[in-house]
C-alpha cells in the first residue's frame, strides 16, 4: 500500500516557540493532503485540507494564522504550529489522498506526530 | 448537523468473532471507510465501501447499506493483536471531499 511518512515523530517545545511538521507521500503524488489532531482517547479532527499550489481550506475553529500550512509539491505537505502554547499539545497526523481505480480514494496516513509544549 | 454513531467499546475473546455496527447522518455520502488505530499510533486503513454489500479482506469484512445509513465491520478469529481501537469514517462529497469521523470503538480482545 501507499506509504507516507512524518517528521519529526516526536518533539517537546518551549512554550512560544514554533514547530514545523512535515508530511511526505513517499511513493505515490497527493494533490491533496489533510492535518488531524488527537487528543487522547479521543477522535480524530480534522484541521485543515491542503491542496497542492494554493491555499489550505480550514475547518471552522482552526485558527489559519497559529497553524500554517503549506502544500508546495505534490509530495510535501508541512504544518507549522507558531508560538505553541500547552494547549496546543497533542498528536497531530497527516494523511494523503491516493486516488484508486473505479474512483474510490482513499486516505493513508502518516505515523503521527507528538507534540508537547512546556 | 454531521454524525457518525458506533459503540464506544467491544470486548471479545480470541477466536470469536465481533461486529462494529456504524450509522450515519451526513449532508452528503460517497464512501464508508474503517480505520485501526492501536495506542500511540496512526490509522491504518482497513476498507472501503461505496456500494451496498459485503467487502471482504482476510479476517476483516465490511458491509454497507446505503438506504439505511449503516455499516459494519466484521473481525472474524479474533487475535489479541486486534485490540486497538477502530473507527468508521464517511467521506463526503463536494468540491471539499473529506473524511468525517467516528468516535471510535474500543475492541479488548481477552484470551
Amino acid at each position: 500500500g501507499a506509504v507516507v511518512s512524518q517528521h519529526p515523530s516526536r518533539v517537546i517545545c518551549k512554550s512560544g516557540t514554533s514547530v514545523k511538521i512535515e508530511c511526505r507521500s513517499l511513493d505515490f503524488q497527493a494533490t491533496t493532503m489533510f492535518w488531524y489532531r488527537q487528543f487522547p482517547k479521543q477522535s480524530l479532527m480534522l484541521m485543515a485540507t491542503s491542496n497542492e499550489g494554493s491555499k489550505a481550506t480550514y475547518e471552522q475553529g482552526v485558527e489559519k494564522d497559529k497553524f500554517l500550512i503549506n502544500h508546495a509539491s505534490l509530495t510535501l505537505s508541512t504544518l507549522t504550529v507558531t508560538s505553541a502554547h500547552p494547549e496546543d499539545s497533542s498528536f497531530y497526523i497527516c494523511s494523503a489522498r491516493e486516488a484508486l481505480a473505479g474512483g474510490a480514494d482513499t486516505q493513508y496516513f502518516g505515523p503521527g506526530t507528538r507534540l508537547t509544549v512546556l | 448537523g454531521q454524525s457518525l454513531e458506533q459503540p464506544s467499546e467491544v470486548t471479545a475473546v480470541e477466536g470469536a468473532i465481533v461486529q462494529i455496527n456504524c450509522t450515519y447522518q451526513t449532508s452528503g455520502f460517497y464512501g464508508l471507510s474503517w480505520y485501526q488505530q492501536h495506542d500511540g499510533g496512526a490509522p491504518t486503513f482497513l476498507s472501503y465501501n461505496a456500494l451496498d454489500g459485503l467487502e471482504e479482506t482476510g479476517r476483516f469484512s465490511s458491509f454497507l447499506s446505503r438506504s439505511d445509513s449503516y455499516g459494519y465491520l466484521l473481525l472474524q478469529e479474533l487475535q489479541m493483536k486486534d485490540s486497538a481501537s477502530y473507527f468508521c469514517a464517511v467521506e463526503t462529497t463536494g468540491n471539499n471531499r473529506k473524511l468525517i469521523w467516528g468516535l471510535g470503538t474500543s475492541l479488548a480482545v481477552n484470551p
